[in-house]
């Protein structure tokens, strides 16, 4: 399957301030998706981008997927300790499985 | 409404010890299924998919097997474990035509 890479591995910020992973692809995707996983918990699907250029909103999180397709970024704003947990980027070039990125670690510190 | 359940959560298990980990899913028919495997820290790494009962595809040549005797029950087995198979492992399916995937609760494997 095709390969994601993701950065930054961690990001530790404070509580309020904005925050932003990305996730990088050597070739075009078709498509690509978000989770979000808590500490000891297990992924949850949070959104899948399959348009170049396009950009979807839920509430404080902006999700970008680039004009080429081989990118894609999650935005958060003003994060809340509740945003704590890793967030992978994930493709399914294949059409069967997805390919997970290694995931960036959140800490938010209140 | 769709739900999957895996077990055990915990699972503590000697070197050279075999394995079974079981997944079923509730409220779907015929969906891909698949385990992923999450070593500490790290991302997740599929081990093995099914889009059918008796159709196993591995991406991850290793002493781990997988079987799905029926649509909604996927097993993983292994006959022997070693210490590099501790991990926490997941079971998630899909709907057919859709990679959308959603997660059972996880089973956290260790080898000692």
């Amino acid at each position: 399957g095709q390969q994601v890479m993701q950065i930054p591995q961690y990001q530790h910020v404070q509580e309020g301030e904005d925050f932003t992973t990305y996730c990088n692809s050597s070739t075009t995707l078709s498509n690509i998706q978000w989770y979000k996983q808590r500490p000891g918990g297990h992924p949850v699907f949070l959104i899948q981008l399959v348009k170049s250029g396009e950009v979807k909103k839920q509430k404080r999180l902006t999700f970008q997927f680039g004009e080429a397709k081989k990118n894609s970024s999650l935005h958060i704003t003003a994060t809340q300790t509740t945003d704590v947990g890793t967030y992978f980027c994930a493709n399914s070039n294949s059409g069967y499985a997805l390919n997970f990125g290694k995931g960036t670690s959140l800490l938010v510190t209140p | 409404s769709q739900t999957i359940h895996q077990w055990p959560a915990t699972l503590v298990q000697p070197v050279g010890s075999p394995l079974s980990l079981e997944c079923t899913v509730e409220g779907t028919s015929n969906p891909n299924l698949y385990w992923y495997r999450q070593a500490a820290g790290r991302g997740l790494q599929l081990l093995f998919y099914s889009v059918g009962i008796g159709q196993i595809s591995s991406e991850v040549p290793q002493n781990l097997s997988a079987s799905r005797p029926q649509d909604r029950q996927f097993i993983l087995s292994s006959k022997k474990l070693l210490l590099s198979d501790s991990g926490f492992y997941l079971c998630a399916w899909s709907v057919k035509g859709n990679t959308e995937a959603f997660f059972g609760q996880g089973t956290r494997l260790t080898v000692v």
